[in-house]
Parts: C-alpha cells; structure tokens; sequence
C-alpha cells in the first residue's frame, strides 16, 4: 500500500468545473509537493509546501490553487481548467528541510482530462 | 543550476540479463542527493535507490545497485537479473543542500522493456 494517499485516480471535468483534488499522508512528513506530468515526460514542479507554509510556486496559473490545512493534508483546487491541463498529477512528500537526502514519496496521482 | 541527462530514452533487456541505466549530472553544489525512481505505467513513481555525495561506497537495494563515479559524475543504476515487473519508465534525479531551493531536479526517462 502507497503511503501518500491520492483522491480520486480518475478525473474528468469540463472547463467551467470547480474540482478538487486530495493528497494524504501519514508519515510525519513535513514538505509536501504537487507535480504535474504529461505522459512519457518527468513530472514538473507546481508547488510546495513547508511546515505547512508555500514556499514554492513555479509560476503556475492562477485555475490552479494548493491548499495545505494541515500538516498530513494537501489539496490542488482546480477551475476553468484548459484541455492542456489533463495530466497526470501528482502528490509527494519529504522528511522535510534541505538536506539532499530528503526521499520523496509519491502517491498514486490523480489523472485529470479536461474537456 | 543542476542538471540531469539520461541519454538513452527506450532499453531493451532480455529476462534474467542485468541491464544498466546511464544518468549523468551537472552541480554546483557541494553536498547534493542522486535518486533513482521506477513509474510503471499505472503511474504511480516508487523510490529505487539514493547515493549521497559524500558516500564513499556504492548504494545497493537488493537487485538495484548505484555505480556512482563522482569524478566523472555519473550515478548509472544497475538492475541485476530483470524481471518481467521492471519493465517501466526510470527517472535519474538529484537535489541540492544548497542549491536551487531544494528543489529536485529530474532527467528525461528511459524506458525499459524487459523481453520474455
């Protein structure tokens, strides 16, 4: 079983939807990381958090926006999305610090279409 | 800035051979991690294997082994005896302690397909 816990697997919506997608872990991991990734192509960085603090927006879009409640919680709300934007999303999270030690640990990803 | 290069996007590999998957890198940073991770096509990224700069000895993970030559830097992943399961796409990453805000930094992909 994966440890990062991500909801749902499948997603599809039309570009005037308001979606959300989840992100869950339980391992006392305090960065937590969105990455979007095209198929047959290295996920990109979205966004990070840190102690439950962004630290990293890679200049993405405003339809996108993270949300970390807490420190085991991560969500990427999405609206009027573009079909460009169906991916494969992905949630990971790390110890935490910048140490380049720091494993990251996937979940499953969420695979988004837009219509 | 930090950069990984995998140079070979597609491998082939008959069942039970080893194969090894070439990754080199460029950093500034002093003290940086190398990772390599497995992504079936169910797409799900699995942790492999991790070498640390500093590590004076190769990384090994049962069938995984990292030949990790720093001099050259180049942190080539070798699979011993593949199995059917390894076929999947295979990501080089590092990151830096001090670069790049701690930000991990992926090459290209290969794509491994293991033969029957």
């Amino acid at each position: 079983d994966t440890e990062v816990t991500q909801t749902p697997k499948h997603l599809v919506m039309g570009m005037t939807n308001k979606k959300s997608l989840k992100c869950e872990q339980h391992m006392g991991h305090r960065a937590m990381y969105w990455y979007k990734q095209k198929a047959k192509k290295p996920p990109e960085l979205m966004f990070v958090y840190s102690y439950e603090k962004l630290s990293i927006n890679e200049s993405v879009p405003s339809r996108f926006s993270p949300e970390c409640p807490n420190s085991s919680l991560l969500n990427l709300h999405l609206h009027a999305l573009q079909p460009e934007d169906s991916a494969l999303y992905l949630c990971a999270s790390s110890p935490g610090g910048y140490s380049g030690a720091n494993v990251l640990t996937f979940g499953a990803g969420s695979r988004l279409t837009v219509l | 800035a930090q950069k990984i290069t995998q140079t070979q996007p597609g491998m082939f590999v008959q069942e039970k051979e080893a194969v090894t998957l070439d990754c080199t890198y460029d950093t500034s940073d002093p003290s940086y991690g190398l990772f390599w991770y497995k992504q079936p096509s169910s797409g799900e990224m699995i942790f492999l294997i991790y070498q640390g700069s500093y590590d004076q000895q190769n990384a090994t993970e049962g069938r995984y082994s990292l030949n990790f030559q720093k001099a050259r830097k180049s942190a080539n992943l070798v699979i011993s005896a593949s199995q059917l399961g390894d076929s999947a796409m295979y990501f080089c990453a590092m990151k830096g302690r001090y670069t790049n805000a701690g930000k991990s930094t992926f090459g290209d992909g290969t794509t491994l397909t293991v033969k029957p």
